[in-house]
């Protein structure tokens, strides 16, 4: 079974400022991808980086980071130079690569409110 | 290109009747999987369908059935409703299925069902 934690219901960050969201999960499968999703009010889930688990390197999408530390089981979304714009829900999201019963199916976390001061 | 599409938008329905969603995938994709999101329990999965086939399906009742025509686009149903089905159903939409990278899945906007 796969499960994700974020820990972080609501965060805080000013305008053009740096922050960082928390993600840590759980699995036994040893191939798997790690997500990061958008949720603005209006509900779309909106995708915004991927992390595969044999990737040696952190991703990088723009102003968005995944601070990927495998050992730890944590894959932290760090988003530069905050926009007012970026006031959403984060999710954090993973799925196994192998096949079987769990072949692409998202388990998501609880989400985190993000709110961008000016 | 456009994106996956989910109609209709907002929906409300009473108690015992039963509700039909749909959803187009983005051109080309084949993988097209449904979930639920509430304030309570977050977002569930509900299944995935790839070429006319249900390859996984998530822990509800049987109440929730779906299928996906030879186009991709699928439906999902949900019979004898309960005031608990109110929620956020989003279909997220993927290309191939094979491992690698950029297999992220795209989603709609959802519907959101209100059972009165």
């Amino acid at each position: 079974a796969q499960k994700i934690t974020q820990t972080q219901p609501g965060m805080f960050v000013q305008e053009k400022e740096a922050v960082t969201l928390d993600c840590t999960y759980d699995t036994s499968d040893q191939s798997y991808g790690l997500f990061w999703y958008k949720q603005p009010s209006s509900g779309e889930m909106i995708f915004l980086i991927y992390q595969g688990s044999y990737d040696e390197q952190n991703a990088t999408e723009g102003r968005y980071s995944l601070n990927f530390q495998k050992a730890r089981k944590s894959a932290n979304l760090v988003i530069s130079a905050s926009q007012l714009g970026d006031s959403a829900m984060y999710f954090c999201a993973m799925r196994a690569d192998a096949g079987g019963t769990s072949y692409g199916k998202l388990t998501f976390g609880q989400g985190t409110i993000l709110t961008v001061h000016p | 290109k456009a994106g996956v599409t989910q109609t209709p938008r907002y929906l409300i329905k009473t108690r015992g009747q039963q509700v039909t969603l749909s959803c187009s995938p983005i051109s080309g994709h084949r993988s097209v999987s449904w979930y639920q999101q509430t304030p309570g329990q977050g977002l569930q999965f509900l299944f995935e369908y790839f070429s006319e086939t249900q390859r996984n399906k998530g822990n509800f009742p049987g109440r929730f059935s779906g299928r996906q025509f030879s186009n991709s686009r699928s439906e999902m149903n949900v019979s004898t409703l309960e005031l608990g089905d109110s929620a956020l159903y989003l279909c997220a939409s993927r290309g191939s299925p094979d491992r690698g990278r950029n297999t992220e899945a795209f989603f709609g906007q959802g519907t959101r069902l209100t059972v009165v």
